[in-house]
């Protein structure tokens, strides 16, 4: 079965530090990963996606991720953090290229940006 | 704005007292799912129709089902409400062969 696991579940970085938020996963053939960000009472949006290719993605909100195989880790990035970052964020593992979207999600790391 | 529509926003209701939400997928999208997120539980995937027919199925409870029409709306109805059941109740739509799912504003479901 897939799995996702979010280690930090709160961080706290200063505006204009740089941010890692750390996701590993259990799938056991080629998984499709995603970032979603989701603000206070807002639904969730995709921030990036990662199914084949050059193994950094690149996203909005100068967001990127790197998918490492060998370490089952699809970690997000962001050289500098606006206040405007502080929200949940949420990674996810899907069966690739099907149409059944039983989308996995992590628990979730919340992250507060201090002025 | 991710284009997928969700009513109503909130919800109050009753232990006992059954409920529907609705949820209108992006022009073009075929594929539907429902999501619940609550304090404890986290995002929990319910269920997915695609075209009209059940695709997947998650942690849904048997109190609770769904379906699609043919204008590829759907409802996600619950019964026999519990306290636990309160929750963020989302909707996401995504187009065939493709799991980037957008999701709706969601539906907040207070059981009293």
């Amino acid at each position: 079965a897939q799995s996702v696991t979010q280690p930090d579940i709160h961080i706290t970085v200063s505006e204009g530090a740089s941010l890692e938020l750390r996701c590993n996963y259990s799938y056991g053939a080629t998984p499709y990963l995603f970032w979603y960000v989701q603000s206070p009472g807002q639904g969730l949006q995709l921030l990036l996606k990662y199914f084949s290719g050059d193994t950094l993605v690149q996203g909005i909100k100068g967001f990127e991720a790197e998918f490492k195989r060998s370490q089952s880790s699809f970690n997000l990035r962001k050289p500098s953090v606006h206040w405007s970052d502080a929200a949940e964020y949420f990674c996810a593992v899907a069966p690739y290229n099907t149409n059944a979207g039983k989308s996995t999600f992590g628990d979730g790391t919340t992250l507060t940006v201090k002025p | 704005d991710s284009g997928v529509t969700q009513t109503p926003k909130h919800l109050i209701t009753a232990t006992g007292q059954r409920v529907t939400l609705r949820c209108s997928p992006r022009s073009g999208d075929l594929s539907v799912y429902w999501y619940q997120q609550s304090l404890d539980q986290g995002l929990q995937f319910l269920i997915q129709y695609y075209n009209g027919e059940e695709r997947a199925k998650g942690n849904i409870l048997e109190r609770f089902s769904a379906q699609q029409f043919p204008d590829l709306h759907s409802e996600l109805n619950l019964s026999s409400l519990e306290l636990g059941d309160s929750a963020l109740y989302f909707c996401a739509s995504s187009v065939l062969a493709d799991n980037e799912q957008f999701f709706g504003p969601g539906t907040r479901l207070t059981v009293l």
